[in-house]
């Protein structure tokens, strides 16, 4: 998946608790994204960071919390506010005229 | 929340047909239109960006066409294959650097 990764690729999450999604990529880019999938609709985004130390809410960063404190990683953790947490993570840099490159998602399910 | 529309929302076509989907979104702060192919249990991949009013890109039998001044980009795909199949997502960049995905146009192509 060029460069990034995504772990775990399956999350199962209790109600109530708090689960933290991890990126990484080795492509020394800046900016790092967050969306979110649901079935029948594109990807909405979640947050992202344009620089390390610095991160801007997007659409829907209610119940969501992240921290850029390396390039590398750029973790998203779902923390028991967000009220319907059940979807498809993607993690992904912006590359300009290569638009973005996606990792490989994180399908998390509330059991 | 920038508006973006594309339709029609699903297509079913037989193998040999030609085909085109639309993608409408609002022209201010627009800085590039990406188009992307998404196949089932793979990661969004990029097809196209497009950056100028009037722009034409090609790839195979694939090509698109942009205009920023009315806000709409057309993906046209000549001669579907069954290797076609897949959802085709739309997404204007815009220069706060940051994209809204449109929900996609779902391609069938039959046998």
């Amino acid at each position: 998946d060029g460069g990034i990764t995504q772990s775990p690729k399956y999350l199962f999450r209790k109600e109530g608790q708090n689960v933290t999604l991890s990126c990484e990529q080795n492509l020394n880019h800046d900016a790092m994204y967050w969306y979110r999938q649901d079935p029948g609709q594109g990807l909405r985004l979640i947050y992202y960071s344009q620089i390390v130390n610095d991160f801007q809410k997007g659409d829907i960063a209610e119940g969501y919390s992240v921290s850029r404190e390396k390039k590398e990683s750029f973790p998203l953790t779902v923390t028991s506010a967000q009220k319907n947490p059940t979807a498809f993570y993607l993690c992904a840099i912006y590359r300009g005229s290569y638009g973005y490159t996606f990792g490989s998602g994180t399908r998390l399910t509330v059991v | 929340i920038l508006n973006v529309e594309q339709s029609p929302q699903s297509l079913h076509v037989q193998e040999g047909d030609s085909t085109n989907f639309t993608c409408s979104f609002p022209s201010s702060n627009f800085y590039a239109l990406h188009w992307y192919r998404w196949e089932t249990a793979k990661s969004p991949e990029a097809l196209f960006v497009m950056t100028l009013n009037g722009d034409e890109k090609k790839k195979g039998r694939i090509s698109a066409t942009l205009n920023t001044k009315e806000g709409y980009s057309y993906l046209y795909i000549k001669g579907s294959q069954p290797e076609d199949s897949a959802t085709y997502l739309c997404a204007p960049h815009t220069n706060a650097g940051k994209s809204t995905f449109g929900d996609g146009t779902t391609l069938t192509v039959k046998p």
